[in-house]
């Protein structure tokens, strides 16, 4: 069952601009996580916002999340080449989930050019 | 050094012969799971442990088997591959499953001729 949609599919900006990508989800969540993936290779946490969070901080990285809106976005700020890649939000299922899953969306291209 | 490592990185092979994957974790993590990746359909989860001798399907369990007799290792087995289940497969672990952060393996490249 997917969970998290990223919006947009793919992203194409300069160095030092600013990238926003979304995340919309359907059921309640008790967190929501950000994760990076460089082509082909294993995804990298980059930031774990919980369901009583509405803002979280790490370096460049700006995470909110809307739980009234199923929605949370990540912003990458003054972007560099080394910041292109797939960018996956993930959701887990809630109250009711036992912590047991996670359901990843099917991410956001981001291509940043020097 | 933290990490979460897979074997093989990269398989070819035929339909209908056995293989497995291997994936180990030194974090002493309870919760391990395995996912897919294919294009244009994200990652699926296929199989989670969390932990010793408990396993449980995700969301695309056909045609895979898993095993936790240990807490480092959660292998994938597939008993007879077949074309479709060719794809890029990632090994995860964590404390407290999806409550805190998944650390992934490098993955594994799967060609099913």
């Amino acid at each position: 069952s997917q969970q998290g949609e990223e919006d947009p599919q793919a992203l194409s900006i300069q160095e030092g601009e600013n990238a926003t990508m979304n995340c919309s989800y359907k059921t309640s969540i008790n967190n929501l996580q950000w994760y990076r993936q460089n082509s082909g290779r294993g995804l990298v946490h980059l930031i774990l916002i919980r369901s009583n969070e509405r803002e979280k901080h790490s370096g460049r990285l700006r995470v909110t999340l809307d739980t009234s809106k199923k929605s949370s976005s990540l912003l990458i700020t003054a972007s560099r080449a080394a910041d292109t890649a797939s960018y996956f939000c993930a959701t887990d299922g809630g109250l009711n989930s036992g912590y047991s899953t996670l359901t990843f969306g099917k991410g956001t291209m981001l291509l940043v050019s020097p | 050094e933290a990490q979460v490592t897979q074997n093989p990185r990269y398989l070819i092979t035929v339909t209908g012969k056995k293989l497995t994957v291997t994936c180990s974790q030194n974090m002493n993590h309870e919760y391990m799971s395995w996912y897919r990746q294919d294009p244009g359909l994200g990652l699926r989860q296929i199989y989670y442990s969390m932990n010793v001798e408990v396993t449980d399907k995700g969301d695309v369990p056909e045609g895979y088997k898993v095993s936790r007799k240990e807490k480092r290792n959660f292998p994938l087995i597939l008993e007879s591959p077949s074309p479709n289940q060719t794809s890029l497969y990632f090994c995860a672990s964590s404390s407290q499953g999806s409550y805190n952060e998944q650390f992934f393996g490098p993955g594994t490249r799967l060609t099913v001729l």
